[in-house]
């Protein structure tokens, strides 16, 4: 496996459902994040994690929870979503300071509400 | 201000023509402009960045303008290919420590290059 892998790549839950969606990163980089991507919106940061430290929350409801057990793995537990919160979840991440910034990201876990 | 503005939303062009999109900022800070594409079912890759003390970076067939005191970046795409189809992504970032990065979108530009 190379790069940032995302699993599952598409998930269908109920409002009362409980799942979670799994990251892993082959690179060796520092820094991971989960971003919320919708039709027509910008990509939305959702949480940052360095050295397996939360550094970012921007403002996400608490129905979804981050936890980032290691440098290499994310994910993030989903429990009574909304129907607004379908859309597709982007993980990523970079390198330290060398890495210039450049965020490599999986492909993504298509997430709708019912 | 953190928001960067994209232009168009969408962009048809012929096979061999050149296409461009356009970015705009706010915040002086950001020190790094990328640019990422993005084809359906994946997620965005980098495909080109440029850091404000160069006014244009050329990789191939990709070129980025930068003007400073504009506050405005443009993707330059020359003889396009059907291959180049895909929403294109522009972005401003900074460093917020611990080897992370803020970094910023735009809305996404969709491209068809139609033969």
């Amino acid at each position: 496996e190379t790069g940032v892998t995302q699993t599952p790549r598409h998930l269908v839950m109920g409002m009362t459902n409980k799942k979670s969606l799994k990251c892993e990163q082959h690179l060796g980089h520092n820094a991971m994040y989960w971003y919320k991507q919708s039709a027509k919106k910008p990509l939305e940061l959702m949480f940052v994690y360095s050295l397996e430290e939360r550094v970012e929350n921007n403002s996400v409801p608490s129905r979804f929870s981050p936890e980032c057990p290691n440098s290499s793995h994310l994910f993030l537990h989903l429990h009574t979503l909304q129907p607004e919160d379908s859309a597709l979840y982007l993980c990523a991440s970079s390198q330290d300071v060398g890495g210039g910034g450049e965020l490599f990201f999986g492909e993504g876990s298509r997430l709708t509400v019912l | 201000q953190q928001q960067v503005k994209q232009s168009p939303q969408s962009l048809i062009v012929q096979k061999g023509g050149i296409s461009i999109i356009n970015c705009a900022y706010e915040n002086t800070a950001f020190d790094y402009f990328p640019w990422y594409q993005q084809f359906p079912g994946k997620g965005p890759a980098l495909l080109i960045a440029i850091r404000p003390d160069v006014s244009e970076k050329k990789e191939g067939r990709f070129t980025i303008s930068f003007n400073k005191s504009a506050k405005q970046f443009s993707l330059h795409i020359m003889d396009s290919q059907p291959g180049d189809s895909a929403t294109y992504f522009c972005a401003a970032s900074s460093y917020s420590g611990a080897g992370s990065y803020q970094l910023t979108f735009g809305k996404g530009t969709k491209l068809s290059v139609i033969p």
